[in-house]
């Protein structure tokens, strides 16, 4: 199994500005992904971080405004750029094998 | 990608009482899993079943690959079982986990 942690936990932020989540795996784990989720709805995902390359995004996800690095098979970041009140969800990380995939706590974002 | 869905969207228990989630998939999968995130926002992994039998104290969870679909019993359920059960699948040729929409439990005392 693999233990996923992240910070911050929550955040309140004004909009126009923007904020880097950081998650840390306990394990090299293969595949490392990023994961929003809106006030009373599932999970979507926002994209794929590769290790030492750009991250592979989902359809209506772009790098300007989610830009995402991994430097190494254990640690990620996402920055939620010029953040508007429609940003207001919850980011997970996640993190696994080509089998089972474990997720962190996930931060809290509320853009005012 | 693949589709999943649940049923039913919103459960209400008594203490004590027994239920089954349903979750139904469009294609062959190489990943199913269950979730309950509780309501500090924390995803819990419950199962990993692509196929085949789980048991894991009060619950368990069955996976019938072939005709697509997965069940999630919950026996004996307690208030601490409340939360979103949310089941997710990859499909063979896919690289991601896709959710379905999740079904919301409450357990009243």
């Amino acid at each position: 199994s693999a233990v996923i942690s992240q910070k911050p936990s929550r955040d309140i932020c004004q909009r126009g500005t923007s904020l880097t989540i950081q998650c840390q795996v306990d394990s090299q784990v293969t595949m490392m992904f990023w994961y929003r989720q809106q006030p009373g709805q599932s999970l979507t995902l926002i994209a794929t971080a590769n290790q030492g390359s750009e991250a592979t995004y989902e359809s209506g996800f772009v790098i300007d405004k989610f830009p995402i690095s991994r430097p190494n098979l254990t640690f990620s970041t996402l920055t939620v750029s010029n953040m508007s009140p429609e940003d207001s969800s919850i980011y997970l990380c996640s993190g696994g094998s080509s089998y089972e995939q474990y997720f962190g706590p996930g931060t809290r974002l509320t853009v005012t | 990608g693949i589709q999943v869905e649940q049923s039913p969207p919103d459960l209400i228990l008594q203490e004590g009482a027994n239920s089954t989630l349903r979750c139904n998939f469009s294609d062959s999968v190489n990943n199913l899993q269950w979730f309950h995130q509780n309501p500090w926002g924390q995803l819990i992994n419950l199962f990993y079943i692509p196929s085949g039998t789980k048991q894991n104290g009060r619950l368990s969870a069955t996976t019938v690959a072939t005709e697509r679909y997965s069940l999630l019993y919950i026996s004996s359920s307690q208030t601490t079982d409340s939360g979103v059960y949310f089941c997710a699948a990859r499909g063979r040729d896919d690289y991601k986990l896709s959710f379905g929409a999740g079904t919301t439990v409450t357990v009243r005392a």
